[in-house]
């Protein structure tokens, strides 16, 4: 099956900082999401991007289907971004099933 | 607008007993997804279903089952539960469940096996 990678898998930063988010997949896809999971448990839809450039805010995402990956870019880090990031991915039209990559965890000091 | 909505948030139980969790998709929504996420597999797939019909299954025993209702709400059941079902559920809704259409989460139901 499809194979989905997020690095890093942990990323340490400063509020005010930048940082960049990738996902590398396996095969070619027709969904992608990026999702932030906060502190009790419930994943917040960030972006839905099979393709193309998105922007929200301070939060940025581009997703290269023909190379296969996807990067989350997060601009003048702030604490509540802190949490785990992740991507998933859909590859038919016949089913909802998305599978996911094992996360990135991003902690925001002051 | 409401979002998904997942019934109880919390859940403890003992080894060999069952649990019935409970999704309600965004109104409108007629595809249902659950997951699993656990520390060591991180999540993972449980089943979907589209007009009250199972139409994908993960990789989990028996044990695992589910239903869809005409309202399109969900039940997830376990039975015989074991430590290791110790999770928290996800489940997800989608407008048409055509495979490329954006995907929201409800608030996951934490379950404690004991």
């Amino acid at each position: 099956g499809i194979q989905v990678e997020q690095s890093p898998p942990d990323l340490i930063l400063q509020e005010g900082a930048n940082s960049t988010l990738r996902c590398n997949f396996s095969d070619s896809v027709n969904n992608l999401q990026w999702f932030h999971q906060n502190p009790w448990g419930q994943l917040i839809n960030l972006f839905y991007i099979p393709s193309g450039t998105k922007q929200n805010g301070r939060l940025s995402a581009t997703t290269v289907a023909t190379e296969r990956y996807s990067l989350l870019y997060i601009s003048s880090s702030q604490t509540t971004d802190s949490g785990v990031y992740f991507c998933a991915v859909g590859k038919s039209y016949n089913t909802d099933k998305l599978i996911f990559g094992t996360g990135t965890r991003l902690q925001v000091f002051p | 607008k409401a979002g998904v909505t997942q019934t109880p948030r919390y859940l403890i139980k003992t080894r060999g007993q069952q649990v019935t969790l409970s999704c309600s998709p965004i109104s409108g929504h007629r595809s249902v997804s659950w997951y699993q996420q656990t520390p060591g597999q991180g999540l993972q797939f449980l089943f979907e279903y589209f007009s009250e019909t199972q139409r994908n299954k993960g990789n989990f025993p028996g044990r695992f089952s589910g239903r869809q209702f005409s309202n399109s709400r969900s039940e997830m059941n376990v039975s015989t539960l074991e430590l290791g079902d110790s999770a928290l559920y996800l489940c997800a809704s989608s407008l048409d469940g055509g495979g490329a259409g954006e995907q929201f989460f409800g608030p996951g139901t934490r379950l404690t096996v004991l």
